[in-house]
C-alpha cells in the first residue's frame, strides 16, 4: 500500500467541481511541500500543481492546490471531458531511502 | 525546450541485466536533479532512484543492490544500470527533471521506456 492515500476513483459532471485527497504523515505531508501530477491514458505524468498550490506555466486555474497539516487536497473546478484522467499526489518522506513518495492515484472520471 | 528521451528497455529475463539511458536537451543534466520513475502495468507511480547535482545518488529498498544510476556529462544522458533484473520490475520507466526545489518536484517527464522480465 501506497504511503499516501488517495481515493481510488472520484467522478462528477462536466462544469462541475471535484475535489481530490492526499492523506499522509507528519514525515511526508506534515514537513514538505506537495506536488500533483496528471496523467491522461497513455502518457507520461505531467505536473499540475508544485509547492502546494503553484501551477507550472500552462497550467489553467481550473487546478488549484492546497495543504493543511498531514492531507493535501487538489480542486478542478469547471470539469471537462479531458480532465478524465488519473492523479497522483506526490511528496518527500524522510523515513524512506529515496526520498520521494507518491500516492496510489485517483481515477477521474467526468460523467 | 526541455526534452528527454528514454530509450533501452526491452524484453529480458528473470536475472539479467539492461541499461537504460535517457538524453536530455534544453538543460545540463548534471546541474540537476534528475530521478527515474516507474509504473507496473494498471498500477501506480513509483520512485526508483536519484542523482543529486553534486553526485549523491539514492534507491528505493526495492532495487537497492541492483540499479545503479548514473550520468555522462559530455553526452548530458542520464543512465539506469538495471542488474539481476525481477518479474515484479516490470513497468515503464520514466526519466524526470525536477525543480532545484527542496523537496524535489518532478517537472518535466520523458516518455517511457518499457521494460519486460519474464522468462
Amino acid at each position: 500500500h501506497s504511503v499516501l492515500t488517495q481515493p481510488p476513483s472520484v467522478s462528477a459532471a462536466p462544469g462541475q467541481k471535484v475535489t481530490i485527497s492526499c492523506s499522509g504523515s507528519s514525515s511526508n505531508i506534515g514537513d514538505n511541500s506537495v506536488s500533483w501530477y496528471q496523467q491522461l491514458p497513455g502518457t507520461a505524468p505531467k505536473l499540475l500543481i508544485y509547492d502546494n498550490n503553484k501551477r507550472p506555466s500552462g497550467i489553467p486555474d481550473r487546478f488549484s492546490g492546497s495543504k493543511s497539516g498531514t492531507s493535501a487536497t487538489l480542486d478542478i473546478t469547471g470539469l471537462q471531458t479531458g480532465d478524465e484522467a488519473d492523479y497522483y499526489c506526490g511528496t518527500w518522506d524522510s523515513s524512506l531511502s529515496v526520498g520521494g513518495v507518491f500516492g496510489g492515484g485517483t481515477k477521474l472520471t467526468v460523467l | 525546450e526541455v526534452q528527454l528521451v528514454e530509450t533501452g528497455g526491452g524484453s529480458i529475463q528473470p536475472g539479467g541485466s539492461l541499461r537504460l539511458s535517457c538524453a536530455a536537451s534544453g538543460f545540463t543534466v548534471s546541474d540537476n536533479y534528475m530521478i527515474w520513475v516507474r509504473q507496473a502495468p494498471g498500477k501506480g507511480l513509483e520512485w526508483v532512484s536519484i542523482i543529486y547535482a553534486g553526485g549523491p545518488t539514492y534507491y528505493a529498498d526495492s532495487v537497492k543492490g541492483r540499479f545503479i544510476i548514473s550520468r555522462d556529462n559530455s553526452k548530458n544522458t542520464l543512465y539506469l544500470q538495471m542488474n539481476n533484473l525481477r518479474a515484479e520490475d516490470t513497468a515503464v520507466y520514466y526519466c524526470v527533471l525536477s525543480y532545484l526545489t527542496s523537496p524535489p518536484q518532478l517537472a518535466y517527464w520523458g516518455q517511457g521506456t518499457l521494460v519486460t522480465v519474464s522468462s
